[in-house]
């Protein structure tokens, strides 16, 4: 099976810099991603790793360290339009080609 | 154009009620998806499915069936509805080696 663990909520100022981190266990992995989720609307894709290291777009970067079953999702220059939930999912191919979410952490940025 | 549009986006229905919902992308991509997301946003893989292979979450009731007249389509049908089955329902495709993309969502809400 898969286990993913992300916090549930997390609270950050405008301008500051914010890092969600994500462990996960699974059997054939083969992806980590990163979705954003507005309150009412779908997850929209951030980042993706497959391989260790850093990924950087923009103010969002995403690590991955597969020996670890570790990921992070850094978000910079933090701004009130950053507030959403936070997704972190993996393809594992022991599960077909579905991704497998976590569940999910709320960001919520204040002035 | 929409990627991956669904229909309807609201759905209020009295319990015992059969009622389908519809999925179409038109990204050329191989694969689709439902997924469940419940009140405490938490997405759940229902199914997967290609041209080639259906894949169930164990944990789906056989209530809930996909029904895909094409590669393009994956509509989600769901017999004698029960009160636990409120909770928005995305649609979701992938492509091998690219992203997965995500429809709007319909909100069902069961009475």
């Amino acid at each position: 099976g898969q286990n993913i663990d992300q916090p549930t909520e997390m609270t950050a100022t405008e301008g500051a810099i914010v890092q969600i981190n994500c462990t996960y266990q699974t059997s054939g992995f083969n992806g980590l991603f990163w979705y954003q989720q507005h309150a009412g609307e779908a997850p929209t894709f951030l980042s993706y790793n497959v391989l260790d290291g850093l990924e950087e777009k923009g103010r969002f970067s995403s690590f991955l360290s597969r020996s670890k079953g570790y990921s992070y999702l850094l978000l910079k220059e933090l701004q009130m339009k950053d507030s959403a939930s936070y997704l972190c999912a993996v393809r594992d191919d022991q599960a077909g080609t579905a991704l497998i979410f976590g569940k999910g952490t709320t960001l919520s940025v204040s002035s | 154009d929409t990627a991956v549009s669904q229909t309807p986006k609201y759905l209020v229905t009295q319990m015992g009620n059969d009622k389908s919902i519809k999925c179409e992308q038109n990204l050329g991509h191989d694969t689709m998806y439902w997924y469940k997301q419940d009140s405490k946003k938490f997405l759940k893989i229902m199914f997967s499915y290609n041209n080639k292979e259906l894949i169930i979450n164990e944990t789906v009731p056989n209530r809930f069936s996909p029904k895909s007249p094409d590669k393009a389509h994956l509509n989600l049908h769901i017999n004698s509805l029960e009160l636990g089955d409120s909770a928005v329902y995305f649609c979701a495709s992938s492509q091998e080696k690219r992203g997965y993309t995500f429809g709007s969502g319909t909100r069902l809400t069961v009475v």
